[in-house]
């Protein structure tokens, strides 16, 4: 069955990079796509980006300068880094499969598997 | 960016009772909405994609509807299990953007 694990630091400290692995199994990264997202403690899901099934990146514009997604289809995982954290990036940080639906009129994309989440504090 | 407008933030129904959740996005997004259940401590769970399908293994008691801006999600009947939150996403132009989520309560 498809199963997604996030990995990586619990506690970052502030200005540093935070750099967090997805690993997946029962799927492969060259025909799937996988987003990351965060949640901070008691608030709302980010969306924060996708590397699609060919390899290309989209990433949320608010964080676009500071993030960095990519992959190692060989071991099924996809990393994800980002520099210059501060305070308010804590949060627990989910990878997601990006999964499409379309019925020849509506295209519809969705996240259908998630991986348990990451707690990450940044904290000094 | 959209703006997912989810209502109500929170409400408390009875088992057995009929809910319904909104969303209102800011400008059309073409049936790209999905609806997804959080229980506590827990991952996020699909249970509606394309506004209206049903994801696979989730009870029939949820359902979807709605078309260009407005989107609601329905539980037919609340059952213990359906105490969670629930949030509504757009996957219509980046960046994809979620509602802010109802908490659902059992009364």
């Amino acid at each position: 069955q498809v199963q997604l694990k996030e990995s990586g630091p619990g506690l970052v400290q502030p200005s540093q990079t935070l750099s967090l692995t997805c690993t997946v199994s029962g799927l492969s990264l060259t025909s799937n796509s996988v987003s990351w997202i965060r949640q901070p403690p008691g608030k709302g899901l980010e969306w924060m980006g996708v590397i699609w099934s060919n390899g290309g990146t989209d990433y949320n514009s608010a964080i676009k300068s500071r993030l960095s997604i990519s992959r190692d289809t060989s071991k099924s995982q996809v990393f994800l880094k980002m520099n210059s954290l501060q305070t308010e990036d804590t949060a627990m940080y989910f990878c997601a499969r990006f999964a499409d639906y379309y019925d020849g009129y509506y295209h519809a994309y969705y996240f259908d598997y998630w991986g348990q989440g990451v707690m990450v504090t940044v904290s000094s | 960016d959209i703006q997912m407008t989810q209502s109500p933030a929170s409400l408390s129904a009875s088992l057995g009772e009929t809910v319904s959740i909104e969303c209102l996005a800011s400008e059309g997004i073409s049936n790209d909405l999905a609806w997804y259940q959080q229980k506590s401590g827990k991952s996020p769970q699909l249970l509606i994609y394309a506004a209206s399908r049903l994801q696979d293994g989730v009870p029939s008691r949820f359902s979807g509807s709605g078309s260009g801006t407005r989107y609601s999600l329905k539980i037919s009947g609340m059952q213990p299990e359906d105490e969670a939150d629930y949030f509504c996403q757009q996957s219509y132009k980046y960046p994809l953007t979620f509602g802010s989520g109802t908490k659902l309560e059992i009364k």
